[in-house]
C-alpha cells in the first residue's frame, strides 16, 4: 500500500498560521477517522500531536488541530512559533488492518 | 509515565537477522493496549513494522510479513521484534512505541529509537 501524500515542504513566519495536507484513499483516510499527526524534531523520536483525526493528547498547544474532508486530512498549525519548525508526518489506519504514513513535511520558519 | 526502551546489536551482517527488545517501564505491558514498532531509515520518513497485544494478538505491515515476528515477555515488561534475511534497506533507526487502540492507530508513547545498520 502506498504512503499517504504530504507536501515535501511548507513555510510560515512567526505568528502566522500554516496548514499541511495529508491525501490518502478512500481505503484509508477516507474510510477511518483514524488520522493521527507527529512533530519530530531533528534526533529526536517523533510526538504525537492529534489522534483520531481531531483529538489533541493532554498536553498538546491548542495551537495544533486536525480536520478531514474526504480522503484528505489536514494539521494547522495556528500563531507559528520557532520551536514548531520539525517535521510533521500523518498516518491512517487501513484496510487491510496496517497503518500507514505520510512521507513527511518539512516546516521551516522564516 | 509510561517509558520505552530499546536495546539489540547496532550491526547486522546482511542475510542474517536482526533482533531487538523493548523494555516497558511505568505500565504493565499486560494492559490492555497494543505495543509495536516503527522504524525510520536515515533521512527517510517513517515506516510501521508491527503491533502486538499481551494476548498475543499481532498486526503485521504486509510488505514485512513475510520476515518479520513480534513476540512479548509479560514476565519481563518487554516484547521483541525479529526480522530475517535483512539487507542494506533495513538500516534504519528502529522505535518501539505503545498503540492504545484496539487497531493499528497511533502512538502515544516512543522509545528513544536504536540505529541498526545492515552491513557487512
Amino acid at each position: 500500500q502506498s504512503a499517504l501524500t504530504q507536501p515535501a515542504s511548507v513555510s510560515g513566519s512567526p505568528g502566522q498560521s500554516i496548514t499541511i495536507s495529508c491525501t490518502g484513499t478512500n481505503s484509508d483516510i477516507g474510510l477511518y477517522n483514524y488520522v493521527s499527526w507527529y512533530q519530530q524534531h531533528p534526533g529526536k523520536a517523533p510526538k504525537l500531536l492529534i489522534c483520531d483525526v481531531s483529538d489533541r493528547p493532554s498536553g498538546v498547544s491548542t495551537r495544533f488541530s486536525g480536520s478531514k474532508f474526504g480522503n484528505t486530512a489536514s494539521l494547522t498549525i495556528s500563531g507559528l512559533q520557532a520551536e514548531d519548525e520539525a517535521d510533521y508526518y500523518c498516518s491512517s489506519y487501513t484496510t487491510n488492518t496496517s497503518l500507514i504514513f505520510g512521507g513527511g513535511t518539512k516546516l521551516t520558519v522564516l | 509515565q509510561v517509558q520505552l526502551q530499546e536495546s539489540g546489536p547496532g550491526l547486522v551482517k546482511p542475510a542474517e537477522t536482526l533482533s531487538l527488545t523493548c523494555t516497558v517501564s511505568g505500565s504493565s505491558i499486560n494492559n490492555d493496549t497494543y505495543w509495536g514498532w516503527i522504524r525510520q531509515p536515515p533521512g527517510k520518513g517513517l515506516e510501521w513494522i508491527g503491533s502486538i497485544h499481551h494476548s498475543g494478538s499481532t498486526y503485521y505491515n504486509p510488505s514485512l510479513k513475510s520476515r518479520v515476528t513480534i513476540s512479548v515477555d509479560t514476565s519481563k515488561n518487554q516484547f521483541s521484534l525479529k526480522l530475517i534475511s535483512v539487507s542494506a534497506t533495513d538500516t534504519a533507526i528502529y522505535y518501539c512505541g505503545r498503540d492504545p487502540d484496539y487497531v493499528p492507530n497511533h502512538f502515544d508513547f516512543w522509545g528513544q529509537g536504536t540505529l541498526v545498520t545492515v552491513s557487512s
